[in-house]
């Protein structure tokens, strides 16, 4: 079974300094991989997928995150972060080869300093 | 297009009382998941459907129970509330369809308290 562990619970950082919100997960087979972000009293949006290829992906807003098999990651960075990104990140991984259950770590949150 | 739409947003339950969280869904997803979020616990996956008919159980199924009749929709139903059952409920569907839509969608969440 797949499972998900985000080591930061919580990742303060100053406004415009660079940012790395970890994730790795367990799996025998190949995956599916997801970060999502939660913004105060709302649902969860996609931020950016890995579903194959390019192991480095990007979202809009200036995130990436890169897929590195060997070490079963899949970090979530941004080079300067701004007010608008605090919010709470949810990495997901769901198995390739079938439908099946998508998984969620506990998440981490990140807040901005001004 | 309406998304995935939860209903209600809020509700406040007796120990003892059951209730039904409604959760529909209008992009002809096969796939649909509940969640329930609890602080510093990220999101439990509770029930899951890979399609009309078919359930299955999550992480924490225990207290709750699923059906999917029909494609749109995928309730959840607590039969006897109980304080621990206190939480955010989220429900999402799930495109498998290439690269670019490969996501899973999610409704606004349903805040349960249970007194």
């Amino acid at each position: 079974a797949q499972s998900v562990t985000q080591l930061d619970s919580q990742v303060p950082v100053f406004e415009e300094a660079p940012v790395e919100l970890r994730c790795n997960y367990s799996s025998s087979v190949s995956v599916y991989l997801f970060w999502y972000v939660q913004y105060p009293n709302q649902g969860l949006q996609l931020l950016l997928k890995y579903l194959s290829g390019s192991t480095l992906v990007k979202s809009i807003n200036g995130f990436e995150a890169e897929f590195n098999k060997s070490q079963t990651s899949f970090h979530l960075r941004k080079p300067s972060v701004h007010i608008s990104d605090t919010a709470e990140y949810f990495c997901a991984v769901m198995l390739y080869s079938s439908a099946s259950k998508i998984i969620f770590g506990s998440g981490t949150r990140l807040s901005i300093r001004p | 297009n309406a998304g995935v739409t939860q209903t209600p947003k809020f509700r406040i339950l007796k120990i003892g009382q059951s209730m039904t969280l409604q959760c529909t869904q209008d992009m002809n997803h096969n796939y649909m998941y509940w969640y329930r979020q609890d602080p510093g616990m990220g999101l439990k996956l509770i029930y899951y459907s890979v399609g009309a008919g078919i359930t299955d159980k999550g992480e924490v199924p225990n207290g709750y129970n699923v059906s999917r009749s029909t494609t749109e929709d995928f309730p959840l139903r607590l039969e006897l509330a109980a304080p621990s059952q206190t939480s955010v409920y989220f429900c999402a569907s799930f495109s498998k369809g290439g690269t670019l839509n490969t996501e899973a969608f999610f409704g606004q969440g349903t805040r349960l308290t249970v007194v």
